[in-house]
C-alpha cells in the first residue's frame, strides 16, 4: 500500500515560475526522500530529509518537513523547461520498506 | 547514470509464463530492492535482497521471487504470469545510507 499522497496530482507552469509540491505520509518515518523520474525511466533521488530536520536546500530544491503533521514540501524555483517530469515522495519507514506515493506530474512550459 | 543495470529492457510474456529479471548492483553496494510501477502510478516495494537474505518483503504474493548473489547482483522471478503483472519493474541499489541508486527497469508486458 502507498504511505505517501503527492498534492497536486499535476502541476502545469511556465519557465521561470516556482512550483510547489506536497507529500502527506500516515506512519511515523526515519527519513523522507525526493524522486524525480522522466517518463517511464529509472528514479533520480533529489534530496533526503531527516525526521529530526525540518528543512533543507540543494541548488533550486527546497524541502521541508513537518512531522506534527506529516507533511514534507518540494519547492522547485525558477523552474526550466528541463525540469519537467514526475515527481515522488518516499517514506523510509524501517530501512528496508520504502513508501512512494504516486507522484505530481510536473510540466513546464517553455 | 547511477552504475545500476537492469535486464532486459523490455520483455513480452503471456500469462501463466515465468520470467526472470536481473539487476547489477552499483559497486559498493550491498542492499538490492526491487520495485514494480503500474502506469500512471508510483513505485510499489516487492521485496529488499541484504547479503543475499531477504530483509523485507511488500504486499505481493509468493509467486514474487528472488535472489541475491555473493557480488550483490539480484535476480526477481515472477512465476504464473498474470495479465496485471504487466509493469516497470526497477531495482534500486544502496549502501549503509538508504539513498536508493535506481535501475532504467524493465517493462514488462503480459499479454
Amino acid at each position: 500500500s502507498q504511505q505517501g499522497e503527492e498534492d497536486p496530482q499535476a502541476l502545469s507552469i511556465q519557465e521561470g515560475e516556482n512550483a510547489t509540491m506536497n507529500c502527506s505520509y500516515k506512519t511515523s518515518i526515519n527519513n523522507l526522500q525526493w524522486y524525480r523520474q522522466n517518463s517511464g525511466r529509472g528514479l533520480v533521488h533529489l534530496i533526503l530529509i531527516r525526521s529530526n530536520e525540518r528543512e533543507k536546500h540543494s541548488g533550486r530544491l527546497r524541502v521541508t518537513l513537518d512531522t506534527s503533521k506529516k507533511s514534507s514540501s518540494l519547492l522547485i524555483t525558477a523552474s526550466r523547461a528541463a525540469d519537467t517530469a514526475s515527481y515522488f515522495c518516499a517514506t523510509d519507514l524501517n530501512n528496508n520498506d520504502m513508501r512512494f506515493g504516486a507522484g505530481t506530474r510536473l510540466t513546464v512550459k517553455p | 547514470e547511477t552504475g545500476v543495470t537492469q535486464s532486459p529492457t523490455h520483455l513480452i510474456k503471456t500469462r501463466g509464463q515465468q520470467v526472470t529479471l536481473r539487476c547489477s548492483s552499483q559497486s559498493g553496494h550491498n542492499t538490492v530492492s526491487w520495485y514494480q510501477q503500474a502506469l500512471g502510478q508510483g513505485p510499489q516495494f516487492i521485496f529488499q535482497y541484504y547479503r543475499e537474505e531477504e530483509n523485507g518483503r511488500g504486499n505481493f504474493p509468493p509467486r514474487f521471487s528472488g535472489l541475491q548473489f555473493p557480488n550483490y547482483s539480484s535476480e526477481l522471478n515472477v512465476n504464473a504470469l498474470e495479465l496485471d503483472d504487466s509493469a516497470l519493474y526497477l531495482c534500486a541499489s544502496s549502501g549503509q545510507i538508504n539513498e536508493q541508486f535506481f535501475g532504467p527497469g524493465t517493462r514488462l508486458t503480459v499479454l
